[in-house]
């Protein structure tokens, strides 16, 4: 099955681009990696996805290496109320829709 | 506030009751999910359910029993669980089925006893 693996914490100085990787090297070729991050006591919530291209929207960058293996998700001016765990997703090829959330990256923004 | 419901927040009971969970969305998707989240474990799928019809059972045990009767209604009923069914159980909705736009409900803190 494919799965992603990431750092399990980091740390990141308030104001400052947070970068979280993520290594997806089994992601099938017509996949999307999903991001989503989990504020304690929260229900997760969605961040960003892709396929190929680097996307940005309102939260977030989400850049993709051009062989798909790995991906980084960057919040350009961290705030205190990122503080949460990231989640980067794949599906499992053998399920349509069995996707592994992983343990996550927690990050800890710093005042 | 995501549009999400769940009812209740927290739930306590033996491992002999039967009660259920709800979950409510006001967005107007058409995909319900239920997720399982155990202390220190990953977030996992239960059920996936795309305009009321269910298209994903993650080999969950019968213990557990989804409901949909419309695409804005989601329940899960308990019953004879076990004390290692205690966990946070989440729902969610989509516009459609898959993992773009989820939107999840606060949960609901469930203690077997």
């Amino acid at each position: 099955d494919a799965k992603t693996t990431q750092p399990p914490s980091m740390d990141c100085a308030e104001g400052r681009a947070a970068n979280l990787p993520c290594n997806h090297s089994t992601i099938s070729g017509n996949e999307y990696v999903y991001w989503y991050r989990q504020i304690h006591s929260q229900g997760p919530q969605y961040i960003i996805h892709g396929l190929k291209n680097n996307e940005t929207n309102e939260m977030a960058s989400l850049i993709i290496t051009e062989d798909r293996k790995s991906s980084t998700l960057i919040l350009p001016h961290a705030t205190l109320r990122d503080t949460a765990v990231y989640y980067c997703i794949v599906r499992a090829p053998s399920g349509t829709y069995k996707y592994i959330f992983g343990t996550g990256t927690r990050l800890k923004v710093l005042a | 506030e995501t549009g999400v419901t769940q009812t209740p927040r927290h739930l306590v009971m033996g491992m002999t009751n039967k009660k259920s969970l709800k979950c409510e969305q006001h967005l107007g998707h058409n995909a319900m999910y239920w997720y399982k989240q155990s202390a220190k474990k990953p977030l996992e799928l239960m059920f996936v359910y795309n305009f009321k019809e269910q298209t994903e059972n993650n080999s969950v045990p019968s213990r557990f029993s989804p409901e949909c009767p419309n695409s804005s209604h989601l329940f899960l009923h308990l019953h004879t669980l076990q004390p290692e069914d205690s966990a946070l159980y989440l729902c969610a909705s989509s516009p459609g089925q898959g993992l773009y736009e989820q939107y999840f409900g606060p949960g609901t803190r469930l203690t077997v006893t």
